[in-house]
């Protein structure tokens, strides 16, 4: 039982390159959500799923998408990557019917 | 949307001594309280919750309060000892339970 996994942990990427953040998790997680880390901001929500086939945006979900095709797995596109976008990266799950999330070790993405 | 504030934004307190983080929420339909506790370099872990129906809960060194009507929570951590050096981030949800609204984080030291 790995948890939720994140890959890769480290990415540097040129101004305007797309990149996809993968995230997996084997305990038959319903929900999952991606956050971003910034230093004195927090965590702060971009997008999340309740199921399969489900997504909704959260508080900064500019320049961001995801989809669920599988309860596995939760993908993050950056579709032209900016500046502002250099941050940590991390998904978490959560079961339903719990309130517990368990975060991914997360992605430290550099954009130059 | 849910806003929550958190203070102090960094704490340094000697061993033994006792470490008060406070948040404030907006969102009167907020009903859980997670606290999350994050060391260097690794994921954010779940150390404590709590729920709207409950005023204080406790576990072993730490607890939490909360003051409904004031739309405030504290952790408290009694005994500090170095390895409780770490940030910690107060979080709010509503009956939804898988959005998170995370604070800003304090930065705590416990000073041998």
């Amino acid at each position: 039982n790995a948890g939720v996994t994140q890959t890769p942990k480290f990415q540097v990427l040129k101004t305007g390159q797309s990149m996809t953040l993968q995230c997996a998790q084997d305990m038959n997680h319903e929900y999952m959500s991606w956050y971003r880390q910034d230093p004195g901001m927090g965590l702060r929500l971009i997008h999340y799923s309740v199921g399969a086939g489900i997504t909704d945006q959260g508080e900064v979900p500019n320049g961001y998408n995801v989809s669920r095709s599988t309860t596995e797995d939760f993908p993050l596109r950056l579709l032209s990557a900016a500046p502002s976008q250099t941050s940590v990266y991390f998904c978490a799950s959560i079961r339903q019917g719990s309130t517990e999330a368990f975060f991914g070790q997360g992605t430290r993405l550099t954009v130059v | 949307g849910e806003n929550v504030e958190q203070h102090p934004s960094t704490l340094s307190v000697q061993e033994g001594d006792s470490a008060v983080i406070k948040c404030t929420y907006s969102d009167s339909a907020s009903n859980y309280f997670p606290w999350y506790k994050q060391e260097l370099g690794k994921r954010p872990q779940l150390i404590i919750d709590i729920r709207s129906n409950v005023g204080e809960k406790k576990d072993q060194r730490i607890a939490v309060t909360l003051n409904k009507t004031a739309k405030h929570f504290s952790l408290h951590i009694t005994e500090t000892q170095p390895e409780d050096s770490a940030v910690f981030f107060c979080a709010a949800s509503s009956n939804t339970g898988n959005q998170f609204y995370f604070g800003t984080g304090t930065s705590l030291t416990v000073i041998p």
